[in-house]
């Protein structure tokens, strides 16, 4: 079974400051079927980007998601103030979806 | 834009079954594919299936044995039955849209649903 690990746990950083997260599979997984999802409290997650870089509708291009084999970044280029959330990266296979644990980002 | 609303009692005692539906405005439930999805503070995101209108399902593993899933299409909602609960299956619970096949995430979510199991 893939396990997918987030890092780092908490990111603290400013307004306007470049945030770049991290999710590593515990084996190698294709990155067509890495998606990336932004929850704010009391909402459900919204789905930012899936096939490890394609923004989904509606996502601003501030949003980027990058990588392959193990390693898998969410990059935001320039935080605003709603992007502060938490963030978890998921994959699809072996007809299972694996959910990381999550990456919280706080106002610094 | 698709709308998804979960329903169903927030309150289930040990050894019984939740059943919860989700009802969907603005699509089909005999398009996409249609999942439920559980969140709680000590196992995080954990995907509990997803279900087609061609009859297809697929359950995860840890939940197989005790899950069940049904859409109506005169209604337009599709459901989740869980059997045998217990205190380990308190959970928010969240129905949702794949994308376009199986394979690319949770395109559309609804607000979600508090079950708690207790006596």
């Amino acid at each position: 079974e893939i396990v997918l690990t987030q890092s780092p746990g908490t990111l603290s950083l400013s307004p306007g400051e470049r945030a770049t997260l991290s999710c590593r599979a515990s084996q190698s997984v294709s990155n067509y079927y890495l998606a990336w999802y932004q929850q704010k409290p009391g909402q459900a997650p919204r789905l930012l980007i899936y096939a490890a870089s394609s923004r989904a509708t509606g996502i601003p291009d501030r949003f980027s998601g990058s990588g392959s084999g193990t390693d898998f970044t969410l990059t935001i280029s320039r935080l605003e103030p709603e992007d502060f959330a938490v963030y978890y990266c998921q994959w699809y296979g072996s007809s299972l979806y694996t959910f990381g644990q999550g990456t919280k980002l706080e106002i610094k | 834009q698709v709308q998804l609303q979960e329903s169903g009692p927030g309150l289930v005692k040990p050894s019984e079954t939740l059943s919860l539906t989700c009802t969907v405005s603005n699509d089909s439930v005999s398009n996409y594919y249609w999942s439920w999805i559980r969140q709680s503070p000590g196992k995080g995101l954990e995907w509990i299936g997803y279900i087609h209108i061609s009859g297809n399902t697929n359950y995860n593993p840890s939940l197989k044995s005790r899950v069940n899933m049904s859409l109506d299409t005169s209604k337009n909602q599709f459901s989740l039955n869980l059997r045998s609960v217990t205190v380990a299956d308190t959970a928010l619970y969240y129905c949702a849209r794949l994308l376009p096949g199986v394979r690319f995430g949770f395109g559309h979510w609804g607000q979600g649903t508090l079950v708690t199991v207790s006596s």
